[in-house]
């Protein structure tokens, strides 16, 4: 079972910032929430990820509720290159620590 | 060079023939793991391995086999390949219980 959701679509204008909203309302204390992208049909790139606190780094920013029941990726000032989709990923503890993906969120980033 | 590298990257085989995917890591990562991609979903895994001597099926592991004959290679087979098999299959390594995992680019096998 998915436990995470996701809008299927969103666009973006180049240039503006980009805020990938996910829910994950049944999220573990222990779980932390990943981040990753996949451009076309290539492997799934990592961005980031966290457990409570709001997390950046040079690609994305990541901001986590305090009830840890959703959390937002930004990405500053979108490109044409971060087209792509976007998977918003809760790592399970009881099954052996496991990434499980959902269908994510399609990204375009509109010129 | 990849740190993880498939091979092969495109595959066509006949039903009922036997194919193995290779993965292999230059990352020193003990967790492998072997994912397959179906058009317009996310990915699924199919067999997970912390370690040489541990090997794990995940959602969908029937029809599939796995071996890891070193830390740094990890192998998927298909005794007998049916069409519905038909997929993107990526293997990914990570070093720990919470630290990201690294994909290799991908291996697109048709079954006809």
């Amino acid at each position: 079972d998915a436990k995470t959701t996701q809008p299927t679509s969103m666009d973006c204008a180049e240039g503006r910032a980009a805020n990938l909203p996910c829910n994950h309302s049944t999220i573990s204390g222990n779980e932390y929430v990943y981040w990753y992208r996949q451009i076309h049909s290539q492997g799934p790139q990592y961005i980031i990820h966290g457990l409570k606190n709001n997390e950046t780094n040079e690609m994305a920013s990541l901001i986590i509720t305090e009830d840890r029941k959703s959390s937002t990726l930004i990405l500053p000032h979108a490109t044409l290159r971060d087209t792509a989709v976007y998977y918003c990923i809760v790592r399970v503890q009881n099954t052996g620590n496991q990434f499980y993906f959902g269908t994510g969120t399609s990204l375009t980033v509109i010129p | 060079d990849a740190d993880v590298t498939q091979t092969p990257r495109n595959r066509i085989t006949k039903t009922g023939k036997r194919i193995m995917l290779e993965c292999s890591q230059t990352k020193g990562h003990d967790r492998m793991y072997w994912y397959r991609q179906d058009p317009g979903l996310g990915l699924r895994l199919i067999y997970y391995s912390f370690d040489v001597k541990d090997i794990n099926k995940g959602e969908i592991s029937d029809g599939y086999s796995v071996s890891r004959q070193a830390q740094a290679k990890f192998s998927l087979s298909l005794e007998s390949a049916i069409p519905n098999q038909t997929a993107l299959y990526f293997c990914a390594t990570s070093l720990g219980p919470n630290t990201e995992a690294f994909f290799g680019q991908g291996t697109r096998l048709t079954v006809v």
